[in-house]
């Protein structure tokens, strides 16, 4: 079992820029969710994808966007990038039954650095 | 509004040591917390998970607590080597908005040897 897989590992943009990030969730698993991490905080909730839809959505512009795919695998799509959006951007994954987030398995992360 | 912290921020202690680290919460309608561990400029690795229902959990030399009434859950970290050195983070889903996780900031441990 690979668990929990991130690319790229790193990444460098330019303010204005796009960037798409990739996650592929442990085997079966049906639920991605993301959050965003910056230096020296904890994880924030950026939003969670369940059936391919958007299930919930944490405090975050509409900059950000997101993609569940039907092999549950996700994408994270941030538009015009600010300074502010440099962090760490962890996906994590879980079954979602029930309506109830049951223990989520993390990712490595992508390093995004804006300048 | 759920609100997590965690005290100390850093920890500093000599190898061998037994130590014990603090999380708090606001509310206390959870299903779970979960407390984590993070290496530098690394993902997370979860290290135990307690439902609502139980008082606390085992894994090895680690121990985690919960007292829902009181908003708080220890981490307690037996014979402590250079190797627990991480930051550690709890974190609590909470019953109102089920699908995400509400963090602490971290505690940052240091083992010396």
């Amino acid at each position: 079992d690979a668990g929990v897989t991130q690319s790229p590992t790193h990444l460098i943009k330019t303010r204005g820029q796009q960037v798409t990030l990739r996650c592929s969730p442990k085997s079966g698993h049906d639920t991605v969710s993301w959050y965003q991490q910056a230096l020296g905080q904890g994880p924030q909730f950026i939003f969670q994808y369940y059936e391919e839809e958007e299930r919930q959505r944490g405090n975050f512009p509409d900059r950000f966007s997101g993609h569940q795919f039907p092999n549950y695998s996700s994408e994270l799509n941030v538009n015009a990038l600010l300074l502010g959006d440099s962090a760490l951007y962890l996906c994590a994954s879980s079954l979602g039954l029930a309506g109830r987030l049951y223990e989520q398995y993390f990712g490595p992360g992508t390093r995004l650095t804006v300048t | 509004k759920q609100e997590v912290t965690q005290i100390p921020a850093a920890l500093s202690v000599p190898e061998g040591e037994n130590l014990v680290l603090n999380c708090s919460f606001t509310d206390s309608a959870i299903y779970n917390l979960q407390w984590f561990r993070q290496d530098p400029g690394k993902g997370l690795t979860s290290l135990l998970l307690i439902q609502s229902s139980q008082r606390e959990q085992t894994s090895g030399r680690l121990n985690a607590s919960l007292d829902k009434s009181s908003g708080r859950s220890t981490l307690y970290i037996a014979a402590s080597q250079p190797g627990d050195s991480a930051t550690y983070l709890c974190a609590v889903a909470p019953r109102d908005s089920n699908y995400q996780l509400i963090w602490g900031a971290g505690t940052k441990l240091i083992i010396k040897p």
